[in-house]
């Protein structure tokens, strides 16, 4: 299993250039998550979904659109970038039943810089 | 307003010796409570955690403490080892739902 896969892994974008983040897992996981990290301010929810079709604003959606139109994909877009964008994004992924568990898998991330 | 504090930006301690990483909430309805570890350039991982129904979880050289009543929860690492240096993340949920609230991270350091 490779569980959970970012691609890219780095980018630089322009102001005002979009972008497609994409997210892939292999657990067959209901859930799937959008986070970002800057440093000294940890991991913040940008976009969930809970399941195929479905997604949801988390802490700081504004200036992203997310999809989840096959459940093993979840799409990050940055329609158009800003430098405040800067950020690492990581992906992450989980499933409740059958184990119980609300342990998040998490990708290893895509650095993205816009200048 | 935070909800999950990590008040110690940083800690270091020497190889063989007790780490012990700290972390508050303030939301009453947290109550699963989860550790990641984060190395530089990788995602996080899952550590530990703990049901508000235990006060104590153990897993090999890890071990978190949950006082619910002081909102209080610390991860202890006994003997350190090098290979711990990293970032911890504590983190919390409330049991009606799925979304993690984590914490800012503390950078543990193990000095051999």
């Amino acid at each position: 299993n490779a569980g959970v896969t970012q691609t890219p892994k780095f980018r630089v974008l322009k102001t005002g250039q979009s972008m497609t983040l994409l997210c892939a897992q292999d657990m067959n996981h209901e859930y799937m998550y959008w986070y970002r990290q800057d440093p000294g301010m940890g991991l913040r929810l940008i976009h969930y979904s809970v399941g195929e079709g479905t997604t949801a604003k988390g802490e700081v959606p504004d200036g992203y659109n997310v999809s989840r139109l096959k459940k093993q994909n979840f799409l990050l877009g940055l329609e158009s970038a800003a430098p405040s964008q800067t950020s690492v994004y990581f992906c992450a992924s989980s499933s409740p039943w059958p184990s119980g568990s609300y342990e998040q898998y998490f990708g290893p991330g895509t650095r993205l810089t816009v200048t | 307003d935070q909800q999950v504090k990590q008040n110690s930006p940083s800690l270091s301690v020497q190889e063989g010796r007790i780490s012990i990483l700290n972390c508050d909430y303030t939301n009453s309805m947290f109550d699963y409570f989860l550790w990641y570890k984060k190395y530089p350039a990788e995602g996080p991982t899952f550590l530990i955690s703990i049901s508000s129904i235990k006060d104590k979880n153990e897993d090999g050289r890890f071990t978190v403490f949950l006082n619910k009543s002081a909102k209080h929860l610390s991860l202890h690492i006994v003997p350190s080892q090098p290979g711990d240096s990293a970032v911890y993340f504590c983190a919390a949920l409330p049991g009606s739902n799925y979304k993690l609230t984590f914490g800012k991270g503390t950078l543990l350091t193990v000095n051999p």
